[in-house]
């Protein structure tokens, strides 16, 4: 069964310092997310991306945050200076033509 | 925008009952409502949804009931078992329309299932 990929699976990093994140969605697929989940908390959305633009985003998701489609599989999330509150674990989510939602397995980012 | 609340936020049933798990939404707008099981470090996994179209669906031990009326959708297991403890995780979306998607999910705060032996 095709899956969302994510790499790493855990990222640590020194505050200030910029991470990419990423993620290889399920193939033929059309529709990309962002989520993120702080530890104990729920899942909440930080972007979504289709026909290679971002076509909404949360409040999360401000300017320290960008996404990317560089070739047509990897989709990518850079967080360009890090902070503490930055440490969680993120997700990549896809969808062909709706409605349900593939979630990768998560990358836990540590901000230390 | 939309906000789901989920509740309770930690439910302990013996094998074998029924646990319900109930969420609420504000958004008339939201036409789909899937749930999600999480299991400890885990993926978030889809394991029953439902459209606005629809007032309940089920499958095997699982099922889910809307009524958009009251803006509210529950989830119910039936024959609990020890393996379905974990984090359930309600969500609503918008935009969703014949064969497509347009719109981001809204989780509740999840609901932690202990299923004891």
């Amino acid at each position: 069964e095709p899956e969302v990929t994510q790499t790493p699976s855990h990222q640590v990093t020194q505050m200030g310092q910029e991470v990419i994140l990423r993620c290889v969605p399920i193939s033929n697929h059309l529709y990309f997310y962002w989520y993120r989940q702080i530890l104990g908390q729920k899942v909440e959305f930080l972007v979504s991306f289709y026909n290679n633009e971002i076509s909404e985003k949360s409040e999360i998701f401000d300017d320290q945050f960008s996404v990317e489609r560089p070739d047509g599989s990897n989709f990518t999330l850079k967080i360009r200076s890090t902070k503490l509150e930055d440490s969680a674990m993120y997700f990549c989510a896809s969808e062909s033509e709706g409605p349900e939602a593939f979630f990768g397995q998560g990358t836990r980012l540590t901000v230390v | 925008g939309e906000n789901v609340e989920q509740h309770p936020s930690t439910l302990s049933v013996q094998e074998g009952d029924s646990a319900v798990i109930k969420c609420t939404y504000s958004d008339s707008a939201s036409n789909y409502f899937p749930w999600y099981k999480q299991e400890l470090g885990k993926r978030p996994q889809l394991i029953i949804d439902i459209r606005s179209n629809v007032g309940e669906k089920k499958d095997q031990r699982i099922a889910v009931t809307l009524n958009k009326t009251a803006k509210h959708f529950s989830l119910h297991i039936t024959e609990t078992q020890p393996e379905d403890s974990a984090v359930y995780f309600c969500a609503a979306q918008k935009g969703v329309y014949y064969g497509g998607s347009q719109g981001n999910l809204i989780f509740g705060k999840g609901t932690k299932l202990s299923v004891k032996p």
